[in-house]
C-alpha cells in the first residue's frame, strides 16, 4: 500500500545508547517531517525536511539529528538517548496541511 | 497565547447525539485548515479539509469564521466509532510547517 512506512515500531533503549529511525514515503513528496507525541503535549516537530539533502530545526530539536539522502527516505538519529527521549514518534509527508502519518514508534530509553 | 488552540475534553456523548468542537487560532495569515483524527495509539489521518464557505462530508461538517478566527467541526448522529481525538491543523500561507493543535477527545457511549 502506498504511503509512509516507518521503522521499528518498538525500540528500549538504555541511556547513552544510539539508533536511528527510518520513514520511507513513496509519495514523490518533497516535504517530510518528524514529530514527538506525548501524553498531553500534542505533536512537536523535531526536524524537518522540505527536499532531498536539506533539513531543518523544528520545535524541539535538541538530542535528534536527522538525514535526507534520498527524496523518499527522512531518518531520526538519536546519538546519545536519554529518558526524556521516551515518547512516540511519527514521520509525515506532504504539503500545506495534508498529510500522510507512518504508524509511529513507540521508543523507551531506561 | 498558543497558536492553536482547541478544548481538550473529553467529550462525553451518548450514541445518536450532536457534538461540535472549536478550535481557534492566532495567525491571521493562515490560510489552510484542516481536522485530523487520531484513535487511541494510532497515527493521525485526514478527516476533513475545511473550506471558507464550509463543507460537509456524511454526518461530519467543517466551518471556518475567519472574522473570529477559528474553524468548527459538526459530528451528527455520533456513532461508537467516532470516539477518537480530533486534531486541528492551521497552515499559514507559504509555510512549510503545519500548527497542530493538541486535540478534543471524544468519546461516545452506548
Amino acid at each position: 500500500n502506498a504511503g509512509v512506512t516507518q521503522t521499528p515500531k518498538f525500540r528500549v533503549l538504555k541511556t547513552g545508547q544510539s539508533m536511528t529511525l527510518l520513514c520511507a514515503q513513496d509519495m514523490n513528496h518533497e516535504y517530510m517531517y518528524w514529530y514527538r507525541q506525548d501524553p498531553g503535549m500534542g505533536l512537536r516537530l523535531i526536524h524537518y525536511s522540505v527536499g532531498e539533502g536539506t533539513t531543518a530545526k523544528g520545535e524541539v530539536p535538541d538530542g535528534y539529528n536527522v538525514s535526507r539522502l534520498k527524496k523518499q527516505n527522512f531518518l531520526l538519529g538519536l546519538e546519545s538517548a536519554a529518558p526524556s527521549q521516551t515518547s512516540v514518534y511519527f514521520c509525515a509527508s506532504g504539503e500545506q496541511g495534508l498529510y500522510t502519518f507512518g504508524s509511529g514508534t513507540r521508543l523507551t530509553v531506561v | 497565547r498558543k497558536e492553536v488552540e482547541q478544548d481538550p475534553g473529553p467529550f462525553n456523548v451518548p450514541e445518536g447525539a450532536t457534538v461540535a468542537f472549536n478550535c481557534t487560532y492566532s495567525n491571521s495569515a493562515s490560510q489552510s485548515f484542516f481536522w485530523y483524527r487520531q484513535d487511541c495509539r494510532k497515527e493521525p489521518k485526514l478527516l476533513m479539509s475545511v473550506y471558507s464557505s464550509g463543507n460537509e462530508d456524511g454526518r461530519f461538517t467543517a466551518q471556518l469564521n475567519r472574522a473570529s478566527q477559528y474553524i468548527s467541526l459538526l459530528i451528527r448522529d455520533s456513532k461508537l466509532s467516532d470516539s477518537a481525538t480530533y486534531l486541528c491543523v492551521v497552515n499559514a500561507g507559504g509555510s512549510y510547517i503545519p500548527t497542530f493543535g493538541r486535540g478534543t477527545s471524544l468519546i461516545v457511549h452506548p
